[in-house]
């Protein structure tokens, strides 16, 4: 139901866009994104929705924003830190379904 | 603020069993659905199983479906999950995460490792 690309990089203070796609049919459906640091608990980061409105967790910086375009579903980080380092998960819904994207590891050179 | 924390992982033999439990603070347990999910070592992140704020509503995913199961009590603020017949391939990271079809707030799991 979700594709993402395994991976991707960036240069610190850099901007990156990760991407996430539905399947096809899905067109309408919200999304959840999150990062997974390596011995941390997931982190959410924000719901967006199918005309890109987008709601984000408690604390999540302005550098996180999303935005989406028929079945693909975009997370933008701006000025890349270290700490931004990681994996980065979409996961969908529906009636009786809860399912994540492989994730995208995003490496900060 | 919300505070989710897992216990009760460990090493348990294959075919054995496993009682995991989240505590809750910081907002009205018995107001939202609950979820457990896990991450498999060097894997991505699955949805394992869900309930609803009664408990009368369960959720599980295809491979879990009949050895584990969900529960929940409001007055404890608390989750369960009770694993039985453990599998290698259940070894993993176990999160509990408050659920609104998507987890708004994680839990920093608890590892169960299934080894002879």
């Amino acid at each position: 139901v979700l594709t993402q690309s395994p991976s991707a990089s960036a240069s610190l203070g850099a901007s990156v866009t990760l991407t996430c796609t539905l399947s096809s049919g899905h067109s309408s459906y919200a999304i959840a994104w999150y990062q997974k640091l390596p011995e941390k608990g997931p982190r959410f980061l924000m719901k967006l929705n199918s005309d890109g409105s987008h709601a984000k967790g408690d604390g999540i910086p302005d550098r996180f924003s999303g935005s989406s375009s028929g079945t693909e579903r975009y997370l933008s980080i701006s000025g890349l830190q270290s700490d931004d380092e990681g994996d980065y998960y979409c996961q969908t819904w529906g009636t009786g379904f809860r399912v994540f994207g492989g994730g995208t590891k995003l490496i900060v050179l | 603020q919300v505070q989710l924390v897992e216990s009760g992982g460990g090493l348990v033999k294959p075919g054995g069993s496993l009682r995991l439990s989240c505590a809750a603070s910081g907002f009205t347990f018995g107001d939202y659905y609950m979820s457990w999910i896990r991450q498999a070592p060097g894997k991505g992140l699955e949805w394992v199983s869900y309930i609803s704020t009664s408990g009368r509503t369960t959720y599980y995913e295809d491979s879990v479906r009949g050895r584990f199961t969900i529960s929940r009590d409001n007055a404890k603020k608390s989750l369960y999950l009770e694993m039985t017949n453990l599998r290698a391939g259940d070894t993993a990271v176990y999160y509990c995460a408050r659920d609104f079809y998507y987890g708004d707030n994680w839990g920093q799991g608890t590892l169960v490792t299934v080894s002879s």
